[in-house]
């Protein structure tokens, strides 16, 4: 079962331009995760949100959670065409003793066009 | 230091043979994680492990998926009898059982094609 939702499932914009993505789940969590994936590859991690957090900053990275409507946004600020990618959110709910475990949405595929 | 490492990083089967993937993870790592992802779609859980016992198998259809881990670093999934929906990218993760240390690291993955 998917918990994270991610709006759009595409986006394409020109380099310079902001990109902002959406994050919607359903049940209580513990923290909100951000991965990438290039095609063709791993995820890597980008970033983290706890449940008490509101708002996070990494380099051009700026994530915000909403515990109230479950949702998250990531904005990447002064896209480049390296950032072309899909983008998943995972929340992690937590377990009796201490496992996280993610779950992630479907994603959203950013184009970065030069 | 060095990342999660899966071989191999692709493979093509017919329906019904039977496939292997292994992962190494990152040295130290005591949590490792199988995902599956099928195109266009987010990773999916298949299974945990905590050293050499496993956590969560409840998306893990046992009747043709297994999977291990020895002496709790490497582990194996296995495919028997495949059939063409296991077509997909078969993702290894691994992460830290330290306080705060929720991140999970990422394989390149082993992209599975079932004809």
């Amino acid at each position: 079962s998917q918990q994270g939702e991610e709006d759009p499932q595409a986006l394409s914009i020109q380099e310079g331009e902001n990109a902002t993505m959406n994050c919607s789940y359903k049940t209580s969590i513990n923290n909100l995760q951000w991965y990438r994936q290039n095609s063709g590859r791993g995820l890597v991690h980008l970033i983290l949100i706890r449940s008490n957090e509101r708002e996070k900053h990494s380099g051009r990275l700026r994530v915000t959670l909403d515990t109230s409507k479950k949702s998250s946004s990531l904005l990447i600020t002064a896209s480049r065409a390296a950032d072309t990618a899909s983008y998943f959110c995972a929340t992690d709910r937590g377990f009796s003793g201490g496992y996280n475990k993610l779950i992630f949405g479907a994603g959203t595929r950013l184009a970065v066009h030069p | 230091e060095a990342g999660v490492a899966q071989s191999p990083r692709y493979k093509i089967i017919e329906k019904r043979q039977s496939v292997a993937f292994w992962c190494n993870p990152i040295s130290g790592h005591a949590t490792l994680y199988w995902y599956q992802q099928i195109l266009g779609q987010g990773p999916k859980l298949l299974i945990q492990f905590q050293n050499n016992g496993v956590v969560d198998d409840s998306q893990l259809p046992k009747d043709r998926f297994s999977a291990e881990r020895l002496k709790g670093v490497d582990s194996t999934l296995k495919i028997q009898p495949a059939k063409l929906e296991d077509s997909a990218v078969y993702l290894c993760a691994s992460s830290s059982l330290l306080a705060n240390q929720e991140t999970q690291y990422f394989g390149p993955g082993t992209r599975l094609l079932v004809l």
